[in-house]
């Protein structure tokens, strides 16, 4: 079974700078099957990005994924207030990571 | 729209079965497009994948979890179950139901609390 890999655990950034989560796989993972999720406080998780690099319905283009092979990014640019959450990375039809927080500085 | 409702008893003894059922609308549990997952989150924690179902009932299951999940879907009531059996306090956490495509979880129920205590 793949094991998924967050870092930074937390990030504190402020609204306008730029934030890059990682997640690393102890195995290759096909580039379709990452995902990333955000979950606010009490609020079901919510779909982020698809296949690496999709944009889910109704994100906006601050948010963007790069990554193959083992190496995983979420970059998200010009944070909003809004934005500051726990993000999950996910195999597909599989394990999550741990979640990085993404916390106002 | 697509909505998904998780419902089922909030406190299950140890030793018990925990039984959830997620009802969905705006979309048929009958499509070839989609499974239907599991995933859970003890307060405080990360969220973990219990599983899914396709409406042929073809399932895959966490490996850590395989020996206790049971999984089903009642197409005719557009809602698919969980069973999870003989329950621990490791088993009390907020679960979730959720629509996957065949990408990612694209959407998911508010969740329910279920605390297993005697």
């Amino acid at each position: 079974e793949i094991v998924l890999t967050q870092s930074p655990g937390t990030l504190s950034l402020s609204p306008g700078e730029t934030a890059t989560l990682s997640c690393g796989a102890s195995q290759t993972v096909t580039s379709t099957h990452l995902a990333w999720y955000q979950q606010k406080p009490g609020q079901a998780p919510r779909l982020v990005i698809y296949a690496t690099s999709s944009r889910a319905t109704g994100i906006p283009d601050r948010f963007s994924g790069s990554g193959s092979g083992t190496a995983f990014t979420l970059t998200i640019s010009r944070l909003e207030p809004e934005d500051f959450a726990v993000y999950y990375c996910q195999q597909y039809g599989s394990s999550f990571g741990q979640g990085t927080r993404l916390e106002i500085k | 729209q697509v909505q998904l409702q998780e419902s089922g008893p909030g406190l299950v003894k140890p030793s018990e079965t925990l039984s959830l059922t997620c009802t969905v609308s705006g979309v048929s549990t009958n499509s070839r497009s989609y499974y239907w997952s599991w995933i859970r989150q003890p307060a405080g924690k990360g969220l973990e994948w219990i599983g899914r179902i396709s409406t042929s009932g073809s399932t895959k299951y966490n490996p850590s979890l395989k020996s206790r999940i049971s999984m089903s879907v009642d197409t005719s009531k557009n809602q698919f179950s969980l069973n999870l059996t003989s329950v621990t306090a490791a088993d009390t956490a907020v679960y979730y139901c959720a629509r996957s495509d065949w990408l990612s979880l694209d959407y998911w129920g508010q969740g329910t609390l279920v605390t297993v205590s005697s």
